[in-house]
């Protein structure tokens, strides 16, 4: 069964902390990516992966950057918080043999409150 | 760009209702087209996909037909019960580009 995990159901964290957020896959898939889920914006792309230590940026990469040193973890980093960071975050994996036309599986998802 | 349109909700209905939730799309090329699922609490899930036109996707008993003359995807089911109050996202990925387009997401309420 394909599993995508991520490393915090919740969190709460204060304005200019540093924050990291954790997602591991055991599917062995090349891409992965970060999305944020706000009411009535749907998801949105921070940043994906599509091998290790490649990144791109996603539609809204400003005050986040991310990680990839191996395959399964791709984490992401808020490196000052701010409070219009506070959203829930969605990790993603997928194959890369047809580009978009892969099916992408996710994480339970982190809701993140910076205070 | 790419981009995809969904009816807002909340969508309520009562069980055994007939649901219909509407999505439409721009897009160059040929995109597969994708309803994905949240129930509360949980990450997105894969409900259906379609990859060509006239394709129709199906699951769990909802259907979707990719229809590329009027760039719909729209969702279907006959008979809804109350296990499928979630919010439903309708994506779209095009070959060449790993990322997926998603749609605001429509919100499901099914009353017994």
């Amino acid at each position: 069964d394909v599993k995508v995990t991520q490393s915090s159901r919740y969190l709460v964290k204060r304005t200019g902390e540093k924050v990291f957020l954790e997602c591991v896959q055991d599917m062995d898939h090349e891409n992965m990516f970060w999305y944020r889920q706000d009411p009535g914006l749907g998801l949105r792309l921070i940043y994906f992966s599509y091998d290790v230590k490649m990144k791109e940026k996603g539609d809204i990469p400003e005050g986040y950057s991310v990680s990839r040193e191996k395959k399964e973890r791709f984490s992401l980093i808020l490196e000052s918080a701010s409070t219009n960071q506070t959203s829930m975050y969605l990790c993603a994996s997928s194959l890369s043999e047809t580009g978009g036309t892969e099916t992408q599986y996710f994480g339970p998802g982190t809701r993140l409150l910076v205070l | 760009g790419d981009s995809v349109t969904q009816m807002e909700g909340p969508v309520t209905l009562s069980e055994e209702a007939f649901l219909t939730i509407n999505c439409t799309y721009t897009a160059t090329g040929y995109p597969s087209l994708f309803w994905y699922v949240q129930y509360p609490g949980e990450g997105l899930q894969l409900l259906l996909k379609a990859t060509k036109a006239d394709d129709k996707g199906s699951n769990k008993g909802f259907e979707a037909t990719y229809r590329k003359e009027t760039t719909s995807f729209h969702l279907e089911k006959g008979s809804v019960q109350v296990s499928d109050s979630a919010v439903y996202f309708c994506a779209l990925g095009n070959t060449g580009f790993q990322k997926l387009v998603f749609g605001t997401g429509t919100r499901l309420l099914v009353s017994p």
